[in-house]
C-alpha cells in the first residue's frame, strides 16, 4: 500500500531541474508533497486532488495522473534551499480516513 | 499563528522505561495525527484523533503505545515499557475540520526518541 518514490536520491548543481515521482498501486484520492530538512518538521509543498484541483506553492509544480495513480513533483532552476528529503503522502478514498501513507522519501542534494 | 509544537524535542531512555510525548496542535484544529519515522525509512502513520475521539488507530504498533487527547486539545503519546525498536522521530500533525477535500496537515518539529 505504501507509494513508491523514485529516484531514491538525486544530486544536482544549483540551477538544474529535478523530477520526483510517486506511484501507488491503489486508486488515490489525493497526493500531498512535503519537504523535510534534517532535524526539522516536514513542510507542506502541495496537494493534488482527484479531479485536477491543486493547492500549494506557486513556484513548485506537480502533476497527478489519476488513471496511472502517479504524481510527479517538478523542481525547476533548483536553489540551494531546495535540498532536503521529499516525501509524497497519499490519501485513499476511504470516508473519514484522512491519514497519509508516505513514500520512502527522495533525498535531494543541491551543490553550488 | 503558532504552529504545532511538540515536547520534548529529544528523549533518551533505557529499555523498559516509560516516556510520554506531548503535542499541541494549531488552535482550533479538530484533527490530530501521530506519525513516526524510523531512521532512514518512511514516515509511518500511527493514529488519528478527531477532537477527543480516536478516528483511526490502525497504525499503532502494539499495546505498549497509548495515545490520549482529553478535551480535544493537546495530545499525549505514552510508550510503556519502551523497547529498542521504538527509537525514531515521532511527529505530530494537525489539520482543520475535514472539508470534504484534501486537507493540508501541519507538522510539528518532532520528538527524537532514543531507547538504549
Amino acid at each position: 500500500q505504501q507509494p513508491v518514490q523514485s529516484p531514491q536520491a538525486v544530486i544536482l548543481r544549483e540551477g538544474e531541474d529535478a523530477v520526483i515521482n510517486c506511484s501507488s498501486s491503489k486508486a488515490l484520492y489525493s497526493v500531498h508533497w512535503y519537504r523535510q530538512k534534517h532535524g526539522e518538521a516536514p513542510v507542506f509543498l502541495m496537494i493534488l486532488l482527484k479531479g485536477g484541483e491543486q493547492k500549494g506553492h506557486e513556484k513548485i509544480s506537480a502533476s497527478f495522473n489519476e488513471k496511472k495513480q502517479q504524481s510527479s513533483l517538478y523542481l525547476t532552476a533548483s536553489q540551494l534551499s531546495y535540498s532536503g528529503t521529499y516525501f509524497c503522502g497519499t490519501e485513499y478514498p476511504v470516508v473519514g480516513a484522512q491519514k497519509l501513507v508516505f513514500g520512502q522519501g527522495t533525498r535531494l542534494t543541491i551543490n553550488p | 499563528e503558532a504552529g504545532v509544537t511538540q515536547f520534548p524535542s529529544h528523549s533518551v531512555i533505557e529499555k523498559g522505561q516509560t516516556v510520554t510525548l506531548r503535542c499541541d496542535p494549531i488552535s482550533g484544529h479538530d484533527n490530530l495525527y501521530w506519525y513516526r519515522r524510523v531512521m532512514g525509512k518512511e514516515i509511518k502513520f500511527l493514529l488519528h484523533f478527531v477532537k477527543e475521539s480516536k478516528q483511526d488507530e490502525s497504525g499503532m504498533p502494539n499495546n505498549r503505545f497509548l495515545a490520549e487527547r482529553t478535551g480535544g486539545t493537546y495530545s499525549t503519546l505514552k510508550v510503556q515499557p519502551a523497547e529498542l525498536e521504538d527509537s525514531g522521530v515521532y511527529f505530530c500533525a494537525s489539520s482543520p475540520r475535514w472539508s470534504g477535500r484534501g486537507n493540508e496537515q501541519f507538522f510539528g518539529p518532532g520528538t527524537r526518541l532514543t531507547v538504549l
